[in-house]
């Protein structure tokens, strides 16, 4: 069974100081996609990035880089020069594309990490 | 740009009372899901929704839930006879322009369900 854990259940930093979410997730598949999602105090949830399991190369995006490691079953998420608005709860999430050969895109959410950014 | 939609934003309802909380998906999508998520918990699957009949669901989605797709917009979950422990946000999702199940989902806005 598919299964996602995001140990950090809080954390908390100044603004402009960097901060890495972590993601150790568990699938028996071979192929399957890793998710992030931000959702801001007004409670929607926004995609962040999408990745497979093929793919290892680190992303950047702006401020935000994600670095992907089948190795260790991780894919962590970093923000750089964080900003208030930054400032959510934050979700991995994974789904496995081959469960049987009936997979329909279920995603398996982690519990997700609070990320406060004070001024 | 496309967005998922849902409604209402809010629904209050006494207990054993029924709900319908109504999405409608992007339109070029052919996935839908429902997912849920208690006060300050993780978000959890209930169903997802493929060629016009249910393709996976959850524990969590007994004989109490249903989903339908009435017409060529909405989908909708209702909830024949609601318990205190259905409150929570619900969330509708949907993806796939391309046949692929696991295109990137992307989320409406949530409906916070209260049950009292």
């Amino acid at each position: 069974a598919q299964k996602v854990t995001q140990a950090q259940t809080e954390i908390s930093v100044v603004e402009k100081e960097d901060v890495t979410l972590d993601c150790v997730y568990e699938t028996r598949d071979t192929t399957y996609y890793l998710f992030w999602y931000k959702q801001p105090p007004s409670g929607e949830l926004v995609f962040l990035i999408r990745r497979n399991s093929f793919d290892e190369q680190n992303e950047i995006s702006g401020r935000y880089s994600w670095n992907f490691q089948k190795s260790t079953s991780s894919f962590n998420f970093t923000i750089t020069a964080s900003q208030v608005v930054d400032s959510a709860v934050y979700f991995c999430a994974l789904s496995e594309a081959n469960a049987g050969g009936t997979s329909y895109g279920k995603l398996t959410f982690g519990q997700g990490t609070i990320l406060t950014v004070h001024p | 740009e496309p967005e998922v939609t849902q409604t209402p934003s809010h629904q209050v309802t006494q207990m054993g009372q029924e709900v319908i909380l109504r999405c409608v998906p992007i339109s070029n999508h052919l996935y839908f899901y429902w997912y849920r998520q208690i006060l300050g918990q993780k978000v959890e699957f209930l169903v997802s929704f493929y060629n016009n009949e249910i393709s996976e669901k959850s524990e969590i989605f007994d004989d109490q839930f249903s989903v339908e797709r009435p017409d060529g917009s909405n989908f909708t979950l209702k909830i024949r006879s609601t318990k205190l422990e259905d409150s929570a946000m619900y969330f509708c999702a949907s993806s796939g322009t391309s046949g692929t199940s696991t295109d990137t989902q992307y989320f409406g806005p949530g409906t916070r369900l209260t049950v009292l």
